[in-house]
């Protein structure tokens, strides 16, 4: 089955430490993958994307991603938080093909940066 | 340029009743999708709309549920009637049609929270 794993429901990270937010993919699913932030009462925005070429992605806000088919990993790092980090990060796949284009996701990280 | 708005941002409603999920794309945006997180699980497909046309619905729970989209602008989600497993959050998310990619970025809104007491 198509999913993506978060193993991670929380992180709790001081201010100005660095962090990696974990995420897997199975294998089936396209290598079109995604991380999205949630910051409170707010929609979710697109953080960084892999669609192909070099495999460390950029993002906004400092982040960034490696995508590792080897390993089937897609994590998220920073190498400094801050207290506005706080929120909660999902990794996702695109699924297409046919009639098909929609995401999956993993079931979130809660990034909980502390003074 | 306004993001894709959703109505009510709350609801709260008894078991067996109805409620409608309103979602305002961003204009010019043919592509809507429908999405609900249920507490603690991941955010799970439901549905997607290019213009007024359903694309995919292999997302929806049940025939409790409908979904409309007439004259392809903003959509409508109703669930008739609720149970209490319907509590959650429903976002929408709209992209462009830009032929020949299969990735066009989904923007979304900030979600209904649903509670079904």
């Amino acid at each position: 089955a198509q999913s993506v794993t978060q193993l991670d429901s929380q992180v709790p990270v001081f201010e100005e430490a660095p962090v990696e937010l974990r995420c897997n993919y199975s294998s089936s699913v396209s290598v079109y993958l995604f991380w999205y932030v949630q910051y409170p009462n707010q929609g979710l925005q697109l953080l960084l994307k892999y669609l192909s070429g070099s495999t460390l992605v950029k993002g906004i806000n400092g982040f960034e991603a490696e995508f590792n088919k080897s390993q089937t990993s897609f994590h998220l790092r920073k190498p400094s938080v801050h207290i506005s980090d706080t929120a909660e990060y999902f990794c996702a796949a695109l699924i297409y093909g046919g009639a098909t284009n929609k995401l999956i996701f993993g079931t979130g990280t809660l990034l909980a940066v502390q003074p | 340029e306004a993001g894709v708005t959703q109505f009510p941002s709350h609801s709260v409603i008894e078991k067996g009743q109805t409620v409608t999920l309103r979602c305002d794309p961003i204009s010019g945006h043919d592509n809507l999708y429908w999405y609900r997180r249920v507490m603690g699980k991941e955010i799970k497909f439901l549905l997607h709309f290019v213009k007024e046309s359903k694309q995919d619905e292999s997302g929806m729970p049940n025939n409790r549920f409908l979904a409309e989209r007439t004259g392809g602008t903003y959509s409508t989600l109703k669930v008739q009637p609720a149970e209490l497993e319907d509590s959650g959050v429903y976002f929408c998310a709209s992209s462009q049609d830009i032929g020949g990619i299969p990735y066009n970025e989904q923007f979304f809104g900030p979600g209904t929270r649903l509670t079904v007491l």
